[in-house]
């Protein structure tokens, strides 16, 4: 069975600076993985996934995120936050060959202040 | 370019009452699935379907039914409400990595309030 845990339930940083949402996961077979972003009131909207291929991964938004398969993470970085960044980030992970089922971690609030 | 829509918004229910949660979406998706959010716990799985009748159990399945007659839609039925069915659900669609694609698209949710 997959686990995903993101170890920051909040994370405040102040504009222009750098940040890392952690995300490892748990899992006995190879899976997808994945960042979703939520703003207040919304569903969530896809920031990258990880298939296959380059470990490192770019999203939207000027995001990216890099897969390392022997400390089982997926850590969610931006050099530079803006204040619209603020919002709750998802990691999620989906077993390969079945994008039925996703397993998500409880969510890391991103608070950018001014 | 509607995606996945899911009506309605908002619900207010009295516990024991029953209702359906609708979700349909246009994207021609075989994969559907329906997720509670819960403070601090993330999202959860109730139920999935792999196509037109075929739908099995995710996590937390009790006290929800699903049915899947079309590709398009995938509604959620709480047969008796309870104040721990309070939640906000979130549908989803997927073409699964056949597709290419390999990812969830989730509709904009529904706040559900059980009294």
């Amino acid at each position: 069975a997959q686990s995903v845990t993101q170890l920051d339930s909040q994370v405040p940083v102040f504009e222009e600076a750098p940040v890392e949402l952690r995300c490892n996961y748990s899992s006995s077979v190879s899976v997808y993985l994945f960042w979703y972003v939520q703003y207040p009131n919304q569903g969530l909207q896809l920031l990258l996934k990880y298939l296959s291929g380059s470990t490192l991964v770019k999203g939207i938004n000027g995001f990216e995120a890099e897969f390392n398969k022997s400390q089982t993470s997926f850590h969610l970085r931006k050099p530079s936050v803006h204040i619209s960044d603020t919002a709750e980030y998802f990691c999620a992970v989906s077993k390969r060959g079945n994008f039925n089922k996703f397993y998500f971690g409880s969510g890391t609030k991103l608070n950018v202040k001014p | 370019n509607a995606g996945v829509t899911q009506t309605p918004k908002f619900q207010v229910l009295k516990t024991g009452q029953s209702m359906t949660l609708q979700c349909a979406q246009d994207m021609n998706h075989e994969y559907m699935s329906w997720y509670r959010q819960d403070p601090g716990m993330g999202l959860r799985l109730i139920h999935y379907s792999v196509g037109a009748g075929i739908t099995d159990q995710g996590e937390v399945p009790n006290g929800y039914n699903v049915s899947r007659s079309t590709t398009e839609d995938f509604p959620l039925r709480l047969l008796s409400a309870a104040p721990s069915q309070t939640s906000v659900y979130f549908c989803a669609s997927s073409t699964g990595d056949r597709g290419g694609v390999g990812e969830a698209f989730f509709g904009q949710g529904t706040r559900l309030t059980v009294v």
